[in-house]
């Protein structure tokens, strides 16, 4: 079973609206979790990092929550813009052993 | 621009042929990690070299083999191609330095291997 899981798998939104991302993941010890990007036919780019004493964290319009507890972290887009069309990839980090486990991603679709 | 360079771009060859990826990781990054990606899937981990050594291994098949070169580049061999492995190839490096690296990974623009 995989230890990140992602939700939903896809959506499409209108342009200028908002969406949040799920990620639910069960690696322990934690040590950050990091979202990243991944334009179609691109590599992924990193958007922000969680660490264990962060609850949240801003670039842009992107946000990120992270409950450690729950061990569930949130990518909100605000205002959502046609270049926000892709995937969202939700990839934690073991404290363990620095093992990075992946999530499916969720692919995101923005029409005007 | 991540710093990682991977060629070739696009690749077109025949089923049972055999191919060789190449990667440039970041410079300083000691890490370098292959993931294969096919059509509308995720990022499937292949496998991770550091300084030269096998570090880890995923799901990658006994066709496909990589190294890492005493200059840090790396480089994945894919033989007895089947239609199935076509799909885009990543290549991430990292600084992989443990005690302060937060495991950012750079990744090239890939390599579209296409097998018919």
């Amino acid at each position: 079973k995989n230890q990140v899981e992602q939700s939903p798998q896809s959506l499409i939104i209108l342009e200028g609206k908002n969406c949040t991302l799920q990620c639910n993941y069960t690696v322990s010890p934690f040590s950050n979790l990091r979202w990243y990007k991944q334009d179609t036919g691109r590599g992924p780019v990193s958007l922000t990092i969680m660490t264990f004493s962060e609850n949240t964290k801003s670039n842009g319009r992107y946000t990120a929550t992270l409950d450690a507890d729950t061990k569930q972290s949130s990518l909100h887009i605000t205002a959502s813009q046609l270049s926000d069309s892709a995937s969202y990839i939700c990839v934690v980090r073991s404290q363990h052993d620095y093992k990075l486990s992946f999530g499916a991603g969720t692919t995101v679709t923005v029409r005007a | 621009d991540s710093g990682v360079t991977q060629t070739p771009k696009h690749l077109i060859t025949a089923t049972g042929q055999r191919v060789t990826l190449r990667c440039s990781p970041r410079s300083g990054d000691l890490s370098v990690y292959w993931y294969q990606q096919s059509l509308d899937q995720g990022l499937q981990f292949l496998i991770q070299y550091y300084n030269g050594e096998e570090r880890a291994k995923g799901n990658i098949l006994e066709r496909f083999s990589a190294q890492q070169f005493p200059d840090l580049h790396s480089e994945l061999n894919l033989s007895s191609l089947e239609l199935g492995d076509s799909a885009l190839y990543f290549c991430a490096s990292s600084v992989e330095a443990r005690s302060f690296d937060t495991g950012e990974l750079f990744f090239g623009e890939g390599s579209r291997l296409t097998v018919l």
